[in-house]
């Protein structure tokens, strides 16, 4: 059965630094491309971050989040910084294959707030 | 970048009707790369179409998607009721996704 959990998701006052994981299991984690998927609170989804043969990033966060994985740990992170409000959301991770998003994570809560 | 514009924005209507919801792109996207979500309050979105037209596993066939070019459909045959949620199109063009706001499904 796969499985994405995702932790880390924290009340931070702007200017902060949070880290957030995604442990997987039950897929071939190491050759999968993985991605960050934020949803504001009571709005759309917004694609964050990839990871697969190179790394990319949303306009909204270049610069200031960073994708990486642990591969031997079946790990995916995202260093968040300079967190804003408008960074306030749910994460999730997901798995992108081919041209879909077919495996998600239940997501972790980042406020950002003083 | 794409932008994909969703309409209706709210679709009321009665356990057994028929949903049909738009998708309308800002320039062409390849129908390989256009794909479909269902979102329920608390929960995960959950891949339904991929591809504009196929079916993700496990999803029944009261769901079929179809399309081209900027103008792309979901379909719902006959609603359940636990198909009374958020639809999301999202499309993936140069190295970018992105989603459509989403349109609600809710009962009438």
């Amino acid at each position: 059965e796969v499985q994405l959990l995702e932790s880390g998701g924290d009340l931070v006052q702007p200017g902060e630094s949070l880290r957030l994981s995604c442990a997987a299991s039950g897929f071939t984690f190491s050759s999968s491309a993985m991605n960050w998927v934020r949803q504001a609170p009571g709005k759309g989804l917004e694609w964050v971050s990839a990871i697969g043969t190179n790394t990319l990033y949303a306009d909204s966060v270049k610069g200031r989040f960073t994708i990486s994985r642990d591969d031997s740990m079946n790990t995916l992170y995202l260093q968040m910084s300079s967190l804003r409000a408008e960074d306030t959301a749910v994460y999730f991770c997901a798995r992108f294959l081919t041209n879909r998003f077919d495996y998600w994570g239940q997501g972790t809560l980042v406020t950002v707030s003083s | 970048e794409i932008v994909l514009t969703q309409s209706p924005g709210t679709l009321s209507l009665s356990p057994g009707e028929r949903a049909t919801l738009s998708c309308r792109a800002s320039q062409s996207v390849s129908s390989s790369y256009l794909a479909w979500y269902q979102q329920k309050p608390g929960q995960a979105p959950r891949l339904l179409i991929y591809g504009a037209s196929n079916r993700a596993t496990g999803i029944p066939d009261r769901f079929s998607g179809s399309g081209s070019g900027t103008d792309f459909t979901l379909t719902i045959s006959r609603l359940e009721p636990e198909d009374f949620a958020v639809y999301y199109c999202q499309q993936y063009s140069s190295s970018v996704v992105t989603f459509g706001p989403g349109t609600k499904v809710d009962i009438k």
